[in-house]
């Protein structure tokens, strides 16, 4: 019964390139939820998706960043362009019916962003 | 937006000592967790606590939802007690806003 799954793990990336981060939710989850914790700091709210559909972008940048949750396959957090203030720690977490999970909400192990 | 606020945001510890937490939160709350990630950056889900009271082995948690806070008591600290804890809220629709977080040190 495996949780909420990210990958890579790390992922390293020059200034310019583009950087693919995926999220698999838990089996039988189809809300999405991806959080960006910064060094030293908590996890800050980026953008909430069900399914083949945006609920919520309203944390997340409005340039160089989109999230896509197609009808079958994992969840991506796209980050064109990058540079070196998009290093940080990205999280995933799933829930079955969106708004209120019975048991709180289980994330990822992370993805962790290198832009060097 | 909500604010949530944690404290001490730093704590050291000997090994075998008890803690205690602190979350404060600016509005009511549908959803309180409280996450510890520890020192390989994983994020554990340690309490879904929106009010009332859970014990899990040495750890429990409180929440006074009427008060505003919540409270995590750690008792007879580990070293693997070590990391991160971060209390989360959830007001309304779905976003959690988390606080910046207690870094707890137990030394042997």
């Amino acid at each position: 019964n495996a949780g909420v799954m990210q990958n890579p793990r790390h992922l390293v990336r020059r200034r310019g390139q583009e950087a693919r981060l995926r999220c698999s939710p838990m089996k039988g989850h189809s809300h999405v939820y991806w959080y960006r914790q910064l060094p030293e700091e908590g996890l800050k709210f980026m953008v909430y998706l069900q399914k083949e559909n945006i609920i919520d972008e309203s944390g997340m940048p409005k340039e160089r960043f989109s999230a896509e949750f197609p009808k079958e396959g994992p969840s991506i957090l796209r980050i064109q362009q990058v540079v070196r203030g998009d290093s940080a720690a990205y999280f995933c977490a799933s829930s079955r019916l969106g708004v209120r999970p019975r048991n709180g909400y289980t994330f990822g192990s992370g993805t962790r962003l290198t832009v060097v | 937006g909500i604010q949530v606020e944690q404290s001490p945001p730093d704590l050291i510890l000997q090994e075998g000592a008890n803690s205690t937490l602190r979350c404060n939160f600016s509005d009511s709350v549908n959803n309180l967790q409280w996450f510890h990630q520890n020192p390989w950056g994983q994020l554990i889900n340690l309490f879904y606590i929106p009010s009332g009271t859970k014990q899990n082995g040495r750890l429990s948690a409180t929440t006074v939802a009427t008060e505003r806070y919540s409270l995590l008591y750690i008792s007879s600290s580990q070293t693997t007690d070590s990391g991160v804890y971060f209390c989360a809220v959830r007001l309304r629709g779905s976003r959690l806003t988390f606080g910046e977080g207690t870094q707890l040190t137990v030394n042997p």
